[in-house]
């Protein structure tokens, strides 16, 4: 099966405080994404890739940034915490040419900026 | 926009009923796709249906889509405690943009 790991459950920081946040996955999926989550708006796509070193914006990526320089690694940055960046982050990985079919997700991050 | 909106927002029955959700969305798609979310946990993927299809069963599930109405259901059969969760659909539209709903929230009852 595959698996998607994110590296916190749970993540407390301080406005203005740079953020990594780190997902990997072990199934040579080519497709990675970053969704964040708040109650009653389903989820937003902040950023996604396709390949190592390649980077496209979703819907919402002001205040974020991402990394892919290996093919199992996709990580969100918050460049400058703010409160209004308190959420569910989830992380996901899908394969092949049809990058939006069947996506595995991790379990989520929940990130409180103070 | 979210384009998939699932209905009810929340359902709450007696374990070894059955549970009905659905999903409308507003423009053409190439597939539809249902996840489950268990509290506070990442997303599984349940079950994908084409434009082209009409009717899917996985296990306890079944899934239909009129794309007349533009809309889905999801049907869980003789539901279980382990079913309490919640409830996604997520429509690709013609741009190959994945647009998810809000979410059903699923509670059995013992």
């Amino acid at each position: 099966d595959v698996k998607v790991t994110q590296s916190s459950r749970y993540l407390v920081k301080r406005t203005g405080e740079k953020v990594f946040l780190e997902c990997v996955q072990d199934m040579d999926h080519e497709n990675m994404f970053w969704y964040r989550q708040d109650p009653g708006l389903g989820l937003r796509l902040i950023y996604f890739s396709y390949d190592v070193k390649m980077k496209e914006k979703g819907d919402i990526p002001e205040g974020y940034s991402v990394s892919r320089e290996k093919k199992e690694r996709f990580s969100l940055i918050l460049e400058s915490a703010s409160t209004n960046q308190t959420s569910m982050y989830l992380c996901a990985s899908s394969t092949g040419s049809a990058p939006n079919e069947k996506l595995f997700f991790g379990s989520g991050t929940q990130l409180s900026v103070l | 926009s979210q384009q998939g909106e699932e209905d009810p927002q929340a359902l709450s029955i007696q374990e070894g009923e059955n549970a009905t959700m659905n999903c409308s969305y507003k423009t053409s798609i190439n597939n539809l796709q249902w996840y489950r979310q268990n509290s506070g946990r990442g997303l599984v993927h349940l079950i994908l249906i084409r434009s082209n299809e009409r009717e899917k069963h996985s296990g306890r599930l079944r899934v239909t889509l009129d794309t007349s109405k533009k809309s889905s259901s999801l049907l869980i059969t003789a539901s279980r405690a382990a079913d309490t969760a919640s409830y996604f659909c997520a429509t690709e539209d013609s741009n190959y943009q994945l647009i998810w709903g809000a979410g059903t929230k699923l509670i059995i009852k013992p």
